[in-house]
């Protein structure tokens, strides 16, 4: 089965650092990326941050330029966001995708990140 | 960068009408980059058409898209209850992996 599934969500306070995973399963990366799409309570969704998985290279949203880092380990499948600097905007529940470049395919149910004192 | 604007925000109709959702981008994209997801209350969203028209895997005909420029269109016909959701557009930006949605236009049951 096709699949990802995101983990490493809390609540952590203004100014702290977080590491989200996410585990893929059921395809190979070959050409493909993946993202980070998150969704704030009540809100539209908003990208956060993309990765070619051949080459590494990445993107990121302004919002989070600068504080969040984009990673990936080919050999365990594997897909993180180092978030550093957290501020209350950045509460939201963070969706792990399979980038087909254009589109994303594959979601996970996401993982929630909370950023209060 | 590029900004998609959906309308209507919310569209209500009764199961069996056609929905028309409207997707303008601020300047022309390609076809190729403008895709549409649905979501549920509580559920990840879902792909619904890539390459502006192309629907995804298991995706019922009701469900169309079209355009190209700068407006797009999501066309479900015979509305079934569980269409009922919130639907977005969403734009690939510039490389590498750089995305855009739209704010969403929820379609509820009149």
């Amino acid at each position: 089965e096709v699949q990802v599934v995101e983990s490493g969500g809390s609540v952590v306070r203004p100014g702290g650092s977080l590491r989200l995973s996410c585990a893929a399963s059921g395809f190979t990366f070959d050409n493909d990326g993946m993202s980070w799409v998150r969704q704030a309570p009540g809100k539209g969704l908003e990208w956060v941050s993309g990765i070619n998985w051949n080459d590494g290279s990445t993107g990121y949203a302004d919002s989070v330029k600068g504080r969040f880092t984009i990673s990936r380990d080919n050999a365990k499948n594997s897909l993180y966001l180092q978030m550093n600097s957290l501020r209350a905007e950045d509460t939201a529940l963070y969706y792990c995708a399979r980038d087909r470049l254009y589109y994303m395919d594959v979601w996970g149910k996401g993982t929630t990140v909370t950023v209060s004192s | 960068e590029i900004v998609l604007t959906q309308s209507p925000g919310t569209l209500s109709l009764s199961p069996g009408e056609t929905a028309t959702l409207s997707c303008r981008a601020s300047q022309s994209i390609s076809s190729s980059y403008l895709a549409w997801y649905q979501q549920k209350p509580g559920q990840a969203p879902r792909l619904l058409i890539f390459g502006a028209s192309s629907r995804a895997t298991g995706i019922p005909d009701r469900f169309s898209g079209s355009g190209s420029g700068t407006d797009f269109t999501l066309t479900i016909s015979r509305l079934e209850p569980e269409d009922f959701a919130v639907y977005y557009c969403q734009q690939y930006g510039s490389a590498p992996r750089m995305y855009t949605f739209g704010q969403g236009t929820k379609l509820e049951i009149k």
